[in-house]
């Protein structure tokens, strides 16, 4: 899998909007943009994935650069119950094969 | 949401004993699972593949005759960590995607252990 590089922490105040950027510049056609989140002493949560176009739930929206070669996952409004650890995981579709976990970006959500 | 639950959520044993991990998919079959392992401040690292009636296919460095995996049904897949020592002592998630192909993946919340 490609690799991502995010920061290694990042702090927003509550009820702010928060983007969380991913660089992989060595992305390729076939790899889907995945986001999970770990909350403290927790198993990682899924948050959203994206291959082209960009993409909203109800947790969060991706955007997704046109050249895909950067990503940037948004928060619409920060609580604290928002902050963890943050990763950005390329997969190449349909490969069968885990997750790969960098390190992430740890957010802070201060009141 | 699909639910993956671990069992137990901590366990604490002598060096030596061996510990098993239950991993469940309570509302889907899961033909994949996987474990992986965190230690303190670090990220996941993926141990292994538990595929349903086959063998699992381990990571390099990760010592397949220490770590027994047995997914012997579409909803449970064991980790069976055997001569536990204090360095085993981690923090095991598992997770289970629904079918093969599918892009979500659905994470269990850990069992904690501890090897005394």
């Amino acid at each position: 899998d490609a690799k991502t590089t995010q920061p290694n922490s990042m702090e927003s105040n509550e009820e702010e909007p928060v983007h969380l950027p991913c660089n992989h510049s060595t992305i390729s056609g076939t790899d889907y943009i995945h986001w999970y989140r770990q909350l403290p002493s927790q198993g990682p949560e899924y948050v959203i994935h994206g291959l082209t176009s960009n993409v909203n739930n109800r947790m969060a929206s991706l955007a997704i650069a046109e050249d895909r070669k950067s990503s940037t996952l948004i928060l619409h409004r920060a609580t604290l119950r928002d902050a963890a650890v943050y990763y950005c995981i390329l997969r190449d579709f349909g490969s069968g094969y885990a997750l790969n976990f960098g390190k992430g970006t740890s957010l802070l959500v201060t009141p | 949401g699909a639910v993956v639950s671990q069992h137990p959520s901590r366990v604490i044993c002598k060096s030596g004993t061996s510990v098993k991990i239950e991993c469940r998919s309570l509302d889907f079959q899961a033909t994949t699972m996987f474990w992986y392992r965190q230690f303190p401040k670090q990220s996941l690292m993926l141990m292994a593949t538990s595929n349903e009636g086959s063998k699992a296919t381990y990571e390099q460095g990760v010592e397949k005759d220490k770590f027994l995996i047995n997914h012997a049904s579409l909803t449970l897949s064991t980790l069976t960590v055997t001569s536990a020592h204090p360095e085993d002592s981690s923090f095991y998630i598992c997770s289970a995607r629904r079918q093969p192909n599918q892009e979500t993946q659905y994470f269990g919340p850990g069992t904690r252990l501890l090897v005394l």
